[in-house]
């Protein structure tokens, strides 16, 4: 079946570290992908988003390219910041309905001064 | 003015107990969904509406049941409360870009 396979955290990185979180998928068609994240105390929120191999989503100096090839849609920043600490939660859906979201386990990025 | 508003926040109540969460979203959007997180941050879909219309109910105990009075609002009833629903509780809507907005949760604690 269709599935969101992202790295265990948690991450832990000094500030101004390069940031990768890793996200694969399984999918029957041709999914949308998403990168969600979840401050402390609050609710998921869209950080980026791609809807076609090859397009790159970005928002807050992050950085995902959807790549068909390698069924990979993984996380960048070049330069963390304390406020980055989060959980980060890769998504696809198969319909542009989104009534099929599929979201990855959450990764856990704590972020040292 | 929040996009997605869910109460209460916080909930805290005995084994056995019914209680219910209510969620609202002024974003104009069709479709509706509760999604529970466990203390692993791991995220499952319990249910979505669509204009007012059931369209995902996962495998979740009869004990729960959603209620859409309208397409803004979707509404969680939970009877006979067990330790293991202890959890948070996202409500969310999405229109057809398959971007979901989430309330900001309600905590649900069974003694």
């Amino acid at each position: 079946g269709d599935s969101v396979t992202q790295m265990e955290g948690p991450v832990t990185l000094s500030e101004e570290a390069f940031l990768t979180i890793n996200c694969t998928y399984t999918a029957t068609g041709y999914p949308s992908l998403f990168w969600y994240v979840q401050y402390p105390g609050e609710g998921l929120q869209l950080l980026l988003k791609a809807t076609k191999a090859d397009d790159k989503g970005s928002n807050k100096g992050f950085e995902a390219t959807y790549r068909k090839e390698t069924t990979s849609f993984h996380l960048e920043k070049g330069s963390v910041q304390v406020s980055d600490s989060a959980v980060y939660f890769c998504a696809l859906t198969l319909y542009s309905s989104a009534s099929k979201i599929i979201f990855g386990s959450g990764t856990r990025l704590s972020i040292r001064p | 003015d929040t996009a997605v508003s869910q109460t209460p926040k916080y909930l805290v109540t005995q084994m056995g107990n019914d209680k219910s969460i209510k969620c609202e979203q002024n974003l104009g959007h069709d479709t509706m969904y509760w999604y529970k997180q466990d203390s692993k941050k791991f995220l499952k879909i319990m249910f979505s509406y669509n204009n007012k219309e059931l369209i995902i109910n996962e495998t979740v105990p009869n004990r729960f049941s959603p209620k859409s009075p309208d397409k803004a609002h979707l509404n969680l009833h939970i009877n006979s409360l067990e330790l293991g629903d202890s959890a948070v509780y996202f409500c969310a809507s999405s229109q057809k870009t398959g971007e979901l907005f989430f309330g900001e949760g309600s905590r649900l604690t069974v003694l």
